[in-house]
This record gives structure tokens, C-alpha cells and sequence, in this order.
């Protein structure tokens, strides 16, 4: 199985500031990576796709970058409404696999 | 627009089995474009995925659940369903189907609400 590892695991930052998240792979997925917000009680919401594609709907100020096995979720200008906690997932092979998560916290 | 809904019992008990359905409604589950997915998580704790199938019946699955799992699909009714057993107590969790883009986004792009199941006697 491929391995997926996210840091930090919580961070703390306040609106405004720009924040990245790290997602590390056990072996190479080329740029099969996806990043998802979930918020309590709700299903996770697709951000990023193909490592570094915005769906559809999903504010400017979300971007992904990276291929192989290091990949990011930068948020350029946070806002309220993105403290949530935040998974990468690899569809590069089966079974797929999810980061531990990385919560949001605000500061 | 696209809506998926799971379904079924919020309690079982340990040694039985675990039934789910989630009916997909806007949209075909017939359609050659999507695999469809599920995937839980644990109260307090990350996401793990279960398995995914395709319209015809290829099914593929998580080896961490020992060949505990079961997908099937039923297009007449535009449902796919998830067994799981037999459950313990580790098979507590919110379980969400989803359905996966294979020709636009590749990732899970709708998600059901997910149901609670709770695993104990």
C-alpha cells in the first residue's frame, strides 16, 4: 500500500495569513492527488484534483502543487470559513489511501 | 444535479453483518465514466477507503478489510450496496459512498451525507 503522510497534523494560523500543508507519499504517484476539506458533522468536498487542478467552484485562493511523492495545499489568504480539517488522497493505485489529516485551527 | 444518499441500520451487532445501500439519484450509476465508492471514518479519526465498483461489476477492494467486504450494484434501482461481515467493534464509523470521475477529475467528487453505524451488542 502507498503510504500517505500530511504535516503538521494541526496548525494554527490567523485570516489573512498564507498557510501550506505538506502531503508526502511512500513511492511515486506521478500527480494522481487529490485534497479534500471536511468540516464536522459534514462529507469531505473536493479541492484540488490531478494535484494542482481547482474544481469546479472551489475559491482562487486554494492551490495545489507538487508530483512523485511531495505535494501541497497552499490557501493564499485564509478566511473564516476554511478552518476545517484537510486530507490528501492518492488514486495513483488500489487501494487508495488518505493522509492522516491536518486541522486547521485558528490562532 | 447529482445526490447520493446512504442507507440502513445504525446498529449491529458484533459477528453480523452490515448492510448499506446508496442511491444516486441525477444521474445514471449505469454511466461508463464513474467508479463508484465507498469510504469510512472512524469517530475522531481520518478517512479509509473500502472499495470501489464499476457499473458492470469489477469490483476492487481494501485488503486491510481481510476479505470482509462486499459491493454490488443494482441498476435497476440506480443503487450499489456494501456488506461488511463479519463486523466488530473496529468497524465503527460514518461510511460514505462517492462517486469517483474516471475521464475528468480521477478523485471522489460527490460524497453522500455518510451514515453513522455503530457496532455494538
Amino acid at each position: 500500500d502507498i503510504q500517505m503522510t500530511q504535516s503538521p497534523s494541526t496548525l494554527s494560523a490567523s485570516i489573512g495569513d498564507r498557510v501550506t500543508i505538506t502531503c508526502r507519499a511512500s513511492q511515486s504517484i506521478s500527480s494522481w492527488l487529490a485534497w479534500y476539506q471536511q468540516k464536522p458533522g459534514k462529507a469531505p468536498k473536493l479541492l484540488i484534483y490531478k494535484a494542482s487542478s481547482l474544481e469546479s467552484g472551489v475559491p482562487l485562493r486554494f492551490s495545489g502543487s507538487g508530483s512523485g511523492t511531495e505535494f501541497t495545499l497552499t490557501i493564499s489568504s485564509l478566511q473564516p470559513d476554511d478552518f476545517a480539517t484537510y486530507y490528501c488522497q492518492q488514486y495513483n493505485s488500489y487501494p487508495y489511501t488518505f493522509g492522516q489529516g491536518t486541522k486547521l485551527e485558528i490562532k | 444535479q447529482l445526490q447520493l444518499q446512504e442507507s440502513g441500520p445504525g446498529l449491529v451487532k458484533p459477528l453480523e453483518t452490515l448492510s448499506l445501500t446508496c442511491t444516486v439519484s441525477g444521474g445514471s450509476i449505469s454511466s461508463s465514466s464513474y467508479y463508484w465508492g465507498w469510504i469510512r471514518q472512524p469517530p475522531g479519526k481520518g478517512l479509509e477507503w473500502i472499495g470501489s465498483m464499476y457499473y458492470s461489476g469489477s469490483t476492487y477492494y481494501n485488503p486491510s478489510l481481510k476479505s470482509r467486504a462486499t459491493i454490488s450494484v443494482d441498476t435497476s434501482k440506480n443503487q450499489f450496496s456494501l456488506k461488511l461481515s463479519p463486523v466488530t467493534a473496529a468497524d465503527t464509523a460514518v461510511y460514505y459512498c462517492a462517486r469517483q470521475d474516471i475521464h475528468g477529475s480521477g478523485s471522489y467528487s460527490y460524497w453522500g451525507q455518510g451514515t453513522l453505524v455503530t457496532v455494538s451488542s
